[in-house]
């Protein structure tokens, strides 16, 4: 079974700031990917980043970039310069890389990031 | 950019109606998922499809629910009996087939609005 951990609820920054969303993860699956997906209000869920267990260098993607520690099974997304715009929901999510592309996502609880001006 | 496109973007119904949800999935992808949100909830994996049959589900997706991939383009969610506790948002999302980052990443749809009353 896998497990997504997202310690933190709700955070606030100041904009242009660098932000660190937290994500632990639990799998005893060799070969796994990880993903970062947002939500703003409206609903919809906006693919960020991904990061392949066996990815030898962090994944980056504009001012996204996903830090992961396989030792310590953390996969923290930090977002560079923050903006208004990046308010909403942030997912942490993760499964198995079976190859086959089936199997679903299990998600953490999400943070909740509110950009202040 | 293509994207997956659900329809209805929200829909009201009586307790024991049945519902269908409709999606159509990136043209060239292969795997097809459907996941919900309760409100103020993580997202939760409910069924995956692929070479037109159910490839993983949770246990969640009990024998209330079907899926089906009628046509070339669409990929319906049927819940035959409506509950109360079905209120959610429901998404569709989709995957190409393979590893990488080109074949892992799961897309979503904006989800669809189900309120049961």
């Amino acid at each position: 079974a896998q497990k997504i951990t997202q310690t933190q609820p709700g955070m606030f920054v100041q904009e242009k700031e660098a932000v660190t969303l937290d994500c632990t993860y639990d799998t005893s699956d060799p070969s796994y990917g990880l993903f970062w997906y947002k939500q703003p209000s409206s609903g919809e869920m906006i693919f960020l980043i991904y990061q392949g267990s066996y990815d030898q260098q962090n994944a980056t993607e504009g001012r996204y970039s996903l830090n992961f520690q396989k030792a310590r099974k953390s996969a923290n997304l930090v977002i560079s310069a923050s903006q208004l715009g990046d308010s909403a929901m942030y997912f942490c999510a993760m499964r198995r890389d079976s190859g086959g592309g089936a199997d679903g996502l299990t998600f953490g609880k999400g943070t909740h990031l509110i950009i202040q001006p | 950019e293509p994207e997956v496109t659900q329809t209805p973007s929200h829909q009201v119904t009586q307790m024991g109606q049945e519902v269908i949800l409709r999606c159509v999935p990136i043209s060239n992808h292969l795997y097809f998922y459907w996941y919900r949100q309760i409100l103020g909830q993580k997202v939760e994996f409910l069924v995956s499809f692929y070479n037109n049959e159910i490839s993983e589900k949770s246990e969640i997706f009990d024998d209330q629910f079907s899926v089906e991939r009628p046509d070339g383009s669409n990929f319906t969610l049927k819940i035959r009996s409506t509950k109360l506790e079905d209120s959610a948002m429901y998404f569709c999302a989709s995957s190409f087939r393979g590893q990488g980052l080109s074949g892992n990443t799961i897309y979503f749809g904006e989800g669809s609005w189900l309120t049961v009353v």
